[in-house]
């Protein structure tokens, strides 16, 4: 057990909807990095939270959103979906030190798109 | 998106055998992880290694920083059946983002 938990487990939906997927970090951990995990693509990260404030940006489409509260915990947005958003989603936390900062990953939430 | 160059594809091996598998970047990178994940679960963290030409054990795995600081390998001595899932190379540059690697398969035959 890593100490992320994500929920739900399992989300099915249909296109055009919108969802919200939830993390909660380590204890103590500052920093939030949540990360898509398709067949075609791999593990590929969309963005990152340190202490409520976005540090950086990577492949998230514009129709999805994430905010980290000030308990820490964060949830990622996704709307207008499409059938190719079907991926698992996972969150990992972090320390957030400005050197090595080594990643623990959450069990993730498996999105079913119909 | 970025990924690295992560060798073998997969493996079929016996129960008993060592596993050798690596990971190559065009960039460097100044912390490698090796991470397992097994079927709907997320990856769990085997190895970090944080400094060029390290080299660090952690029971049957052993996992090297190359001094190129643009790849790593790990290695699984003695194989058992648990061993079976996929293992990922990641590459992180200060404290940003992981780099995967597109994984390894590990199949044991007992």
């Amino acid at each position: 057990d890593s100490g992320v938990t994500q929920t739900p487990k399992h989300l099915i939906t249909a296109t055009g909807q919108r969802v919200t997927l939830r993390c909660s970090p380590r204890s103590g951990d500052l920093s939030v990095y949540w990360y898509q995990q398709s067949l075609d693509q791999g593990l590929q990260f969309l963005i990152q939270y340190y202490n409520g404030e976005e540090r950086a940006k990577g492949n998230i489409l514009e129709r999805f959103s994430a905010q980290q509260f000030p308990d820490l915990h964060s949830e990622l947005n996704l709307s207008s979906l499409e059938l190719g958003d079907s991926a698992l989603y996972f969150c990992a936390s972090s320390l957030g030190g400005p050197a090595a900062d080594t990643q623990y990953f959450g069990p993730g939430t498996r999105l079913t798109v119909l | 998106g970025q990924q690295l160059n992560q060798s073998p594809q997969s493996m079929f091996i016996q129960e008993g055998e060592d596993v050798s598998m690596n990971c190559t970047s065009s960039s460097i990178f100044n912390t490698w992880l090796w991470y397992k994940q097994d079927p709907g679960e997320g990856p769990v963290l085997l190895i970090a290694l944080y400094k060029a030409g390290e080299l660090t054990s952690n029971g049957r795995l052993t996992a090297q920083f190359g001094t190129t600081r643009k790849d790593s390998f790990l290695n699984i001595s003695a194989s058992i059946p648990s061993d079976v899932g996929i293992y990922f190379c990641a590459g992180q540059f200060r404290a940003q983002k992981l780099v995967f690697g597109q994984g390894t398969r590990l199949t044991i035959n007992p």
